[in-house]
């Protein structure tokens, strides 16, 4: 079964300072990884994503994350954060076999100015 | 460009009454669509999905059901709600080119 996790509930950056949101899942061959961000009351949306090639894939809102097969993690990553990047951060999976996508628990991001 | 809507956006009902939550797509076809719940504002649960016209799979038991009459249109429904049923409903669906899926901007139940 594909899963993924975010082992933490709540990340705290200053603003200026590097963030990392943390990834790591669990699939079966080979991983279709996603990152997407939630304001409040609103959809998901879609952020950046990995499929293959390049192993540091870049989106939208100066984001990144680097797929990392040898510690199965796809951890999310911007140089200087943002107030306004304060939001919830998901991380998904999609299992191939039934085109199912599957999410984590949610990381909330805070900025602080 | 393709665009999802998904309506009513907010919805207060009592228990034991009828739901209905409507999602349709505009600029694709026969996309895969995708039914979510999502508690507390946190994790999401994946309801059903679908790959085509009458073709539904669910991924829990539940007290909901949903419906594909037409190709770009994706229905959500109960004949008797329960408390437990209030939550945040998201509907999805799969792009062009594949893989990735995009939501429409929620649905908020409150059963009371």
């Amino acid at each position: 079964a594909q899963s993924v996790a975010q082992p933490e509930d709540q990340v705290n950056v200053a603003e200026g300072n590097p963030l990392t949101v943390k990834c790591t899942y669990s699939v079966s061959g080979n991983p279709y990884l996603f990152w997407y961000v939630q304001y409040p009351n609103r959809g998901l949306q879609f952020l950046l994503k990995y499929i293959t090639g390049d192993n540091l894939v870049k989106g939208s809102y100066g984001f990144e994350a680097e797929f990392n097969k040898s510690q199965t993690s796809f951890h999310l990553k911007k140089p200087s954060a943002l107030v306004s990047d304060s939001a919830l951060y998901f991380c998904a999976v999609r299992d191939p076999n039934f085109n199912k996508f599957y999410f984590g628990s949610g990381t909330k991001l805070n900025v602080k100015p | 460009s393709q665009t999802i809507h998904q309506w009513p956006a907010t919805l207060v009902q009592p228990v034991g009454s009828p739901l209905s939550l409507e999602c349709t797509v505009e600029g694709t076809s026969n996309p895969n669509l995708y039914w979510y719940r999502q508690a507390a504002g946190r994790g999401l649960q994946l309801l059903f999905y679908s790959v085509g016209i009458g073709q539904i799979s669910s991924e829990v038991p539940q007290n909901l059901s949903a419906s594909r009459p037409q190709d770009r249109q994706f229905i959500l429904s109960s004949k008797k709600l329960l408390l437990s049923d209030s939550g945040f409903y998201l509907c999805a669906h799969q792009g062009e080119p594949g893989n990735t899926i995009y939501f429409g901007e929620g649905s908020w139940l409150t059963v009371v």
